[in-house]
Order: C-alpha cells, then structure tokens, then sequence
C-alpha cells in the first residue's frame, strides 16, 4: 500500500515571498504519478500540479514548480511570488496504475499582506 | 477543461432517510469514478471505486450496505447513504476519469450532508 506523509501542517508567508510544502511517499510501483492539489475554504479540488515518475525533469506551471527526487521518494511543491488567493489547504497526492489517489493529510498555507 | 457535476451541494435530511448523491462527466466519458469522503479539517479519504457496468469495489472499513453506489452509464455514477444517521455526516466529493486517457481524475465540487 502506499502512503504519502505531509510533515507540515500549518505554514505561512508573506505576499510576494517563496513558500516550500514538503511531501514525502512510499512505494513499491515503478509506474506512477504524483500530484499536488488546492482546496481553498469552497473546498473545490483544484489540481495545482502533475508529475510523472518516469520524468526526470521537474514539473513547473507558472509559479508552481516541483521539486522531484524520486530515489528518495520526495516530492516538494514551491511557490513563487505568493499572492493572497494561494491562501488554501493543500494536498500532496500519489497516483498509482490503478488511478486510485492516495493523499497527505494536508498542509494549510496562509498568505499574509 | 473536462467537467465534473455533483448534485446536490448541499443536503439536510432527517436521521433514517436515504440520500442519493450524483456524479455526472459533462463533457467526457468516464469509465471509473471514485467516491471520496472528507472531515471537517481531514484528509480525502477514497470510499469505492466504480466502473461503469460493474460493481463497486469498496475500501476496507466501508459498508458497501451503507453507501450503495452505482454507476449505470459513462456519465453518471450514483452514492446512495442508506438510513442515514449523524455519523454520517461529511463532505463526500466524486472524481471521474477516463482511463485510456492520459488525463488525471477531475473532482465535483463535493455535496456537504447533514444528518439531523
């Protein structure tokens, strides 16, 4: 089975600055993909980030960038330029062949102005 | 961007009754969706996995007698909570995918059930 470990449950920043959510996992699957996921205080699931396994290079979508270190199973989530509305819960998800989704237990980030 | 509906939002109902929740792809054919239960400040915790045609295959710990689910079409799988009880109570989201597709699973917006 796997598991996805979140070791931060609380984190804030100031507007502008840079935040690092941390997530580790553990697998024996060879093939799989690793998400990152916003669910701000509506509770919708919004998909932040996308990486597959089988790629080296790290995932980026404009000021969301991953930090992928697959032999030690880490998977962090960096945001630049933070702004008010990255104000959310967010959860680090490993997706295996079977497309079930495993998640953290979640990290709430707080924007400051 | 592929659409995922889930209807109702918002339900309160009596302690007893039964409440069907439903998940519809709008604009892609789903073969598998999932049904996913979330406590106030929790984790996503899946709850069955659904393939259109076939029978749901439930997580440990879930009464598949207690959450009957559905999933007669591409488009439409159904959670049905049976005599509802308080402990029942939770934000129960759906997820669709294709999986020939290489697209992720796409989330409803989730339906919050309250058991009086």
């Amino acid at each position: 089975a796997q598991t996805v470990t979140q070791s931060q449950p609380e984190m804030s920043v100031q507007e502008a600055e840079t935040v690092t959510l941390s997530c580790t996992y553990d697998t024996s699957e060879s093939n799989y993909y690793l998400f990152w996921y916003k669910q701000p205080p509506s509770r919708q699931m919004i998909l932040v980030i996308r990486q597959e396994a089988y790629k080296q290079q790290n995932a980026t979508e404009n000021r969301f960038s991953v930090n992928f270190q697959k032999a030690a199973k880490s998977f962090s989530l960096k945001i630049s330029d933070s702004q008010l509305g990255d104000t959310a819960m967010y959860f680090c998800a490993f997706g295996g062949s079977n497309y079930k989704l495993t998640f953290g237990k979640g990290t709430l980030l707080t924007v400051n102005p | 961007g592929a659409v995922v509906s889930q209807h109702p939002s918002w339900v309160i109902c009596k302690s007893g009754t039964s409440v069907k929740i439903e998940c519809r792809s709008l604009d892609f054919q789903a073969t598998t969706m999932f049904w996913y239960r979330q406590f106030p400040k929790q984790s996503l915790m899946l709850m069955a996995t659904s393939n259109e045609g076939s029978k749901a295959t439930y997580e440990q710990g879930v009464e598949k007698d207690k959450f009957l689910i559905n999933h007669a079409s591409l488009t439409l799988s159904t959670l049905t909570v049976t005599s509802a009880h308080p402990e029942d109570s939770s934000f129960y989201i759906c997820s669709a995918v294709r999986t020939d597709s290489n697209q992720p699973q796409h989330f409803g917006d989730g339906t919050r059930l309250s058991i009086l």
